[in-house]
C-alpha cells in the first residue's frame, strides 16, 4: 500500500526558508487522480492545511502562506516537496504530508485524506 | 473563505453514544470528512464522505450531514476512541481545505 514519509532539517533558523519532501512509496505519484497534501500542526493545536499540488503541478495554496510558500513535484523521483521562505518561530510545528482524491457521492464532492506520513517536527530558532 | 467549527471539547461514558459535530456553510455544498489523532500519531481517516468507512475503522463510527452540519457519531464509545477528531471540507469559493479546530473527545 502507498505510504508517504517526510524528511528535512528539523531546525530552520528565523528569516530562513524551511524546505522539507516527502516521498511516495508504493505507488506512483503520478497515477490515480491524487492530490498531493501538506498540513501542519503547532505544538498542542489544530491541523492547519498548507497547501497541496497535483502531478501535472498545478498547486493550491493556504491564502495566509502563500506569499511565502512553493510546493513542487518531481514525478521522476515520486516526491513532492515544501519550501516556506522567511519563517519565524510562528512556523515550528510538526508538518505532514498526506494525499486525497476529488471524490463524488450523491452529488456531491468530498476530500478524504487516507493516507498521511508520520509527520515531521521543524523547529525555528536561532 | 469558508471556516468550520467544532466543540473544542466532548465527554462520554463508556459505552454510551456520542456525536461530534462540524458546522460551517461549505457543508452545504460538500461532505467532510473526519479523522481521528492520537497523541504522538498522525491523524487517521474515520468517515469520509456520506458515510464511508476506510477498512480497519470500527462500525461503531458513522457519519451524517444535514443543512450546514456534519456530524461524527460513535455507537458504544470505547477507552481507545479517546482523542481529537477533526472535520475537513473544501472551501465554498475556491479550490482550498480546512479544518475544523477538533474536538477534544474525553471517555469517562
Amino acid at each position: 500500500q502507498v505510504q508517504l514519509q517526510e524528511s528535512g532539517p528539523g531546525l530552520v533558523k528565523p528569516s530562513q526558508t524551511l524546505s522539507l519532501t516527502c516521498t511516495v512509496s508504493g505507488g506512483s505519484i503520478s497515477s490515480g487522480g491524487y492530490y498531493w497534501n501538506w498540513i501542519r500542526q503547532h505544538p498542542g493545536k489544530g491541523l492547519e492545511w498548507i497547501g497541496y499540488i497535483y502531478h501535472s503541478g498545478s498547486t493550491y495554496y493556504n491564502p495566509s502562506l502563500k506569499s511565502r510558500l512553493s510546493i513542487s513535484v518531481d514525478t521522476s523521483k515520486n516526491h513532492f516537496s515544501l519550501k516556506l521562505s522567511s519563517v519565524t518561530a510562528a512556523d515550528t510545528a510538526v508538518y505532514y504530508c498526506a494525499r486525497f482524491k476529488q471524490q463524488l457521492q450523491d452529488t456531491r464532492y468530498y476530500y478524504a485524506m487516507d493516507v498521511w506520513g508520520q509527520g515531521t517536527t521543524v523547529t525555528v530558532s536561532s | 473563505s469558508s471556516e468550520l467549527t467544532q466543540d473544542p471539547a466532548v465527554s462520554v461514558a463508556l459505552g454510551q453514544t456520542v456525536r461530534i459535530t462540524c458546522q460551517g456553510d461549505s457543508l452545504r455544498n460538500y461532505y467532510a470528512s473526519w479523522y481521528q489523532q492520537k497523541p504522538g500519531q498522525a491523524p487517521v481517516l474515520v468517515i469520509s464522505g456520506k458515510n464511508n468507512r476506510p477498512s480497519g475503522i470500527p462500525d461503531r463510527f458513522s457519519g451524517s450531514s444535514s443543512g450546514n452540519t456534519a456530524s461524527l457519531t460513535i455507537t458504544g464509545a470505547q477507552a481507545e476512541d479517546e482523542a481529537d477528531y477533526y472535520c475537513n471540507c473544501r472551501d465554498n469559493s475556491d479550490n482550498h481545505l480546512v479544518f475544523g479546530g477538533g474536538t477534544k473527545l474525553t471517555v469517562l
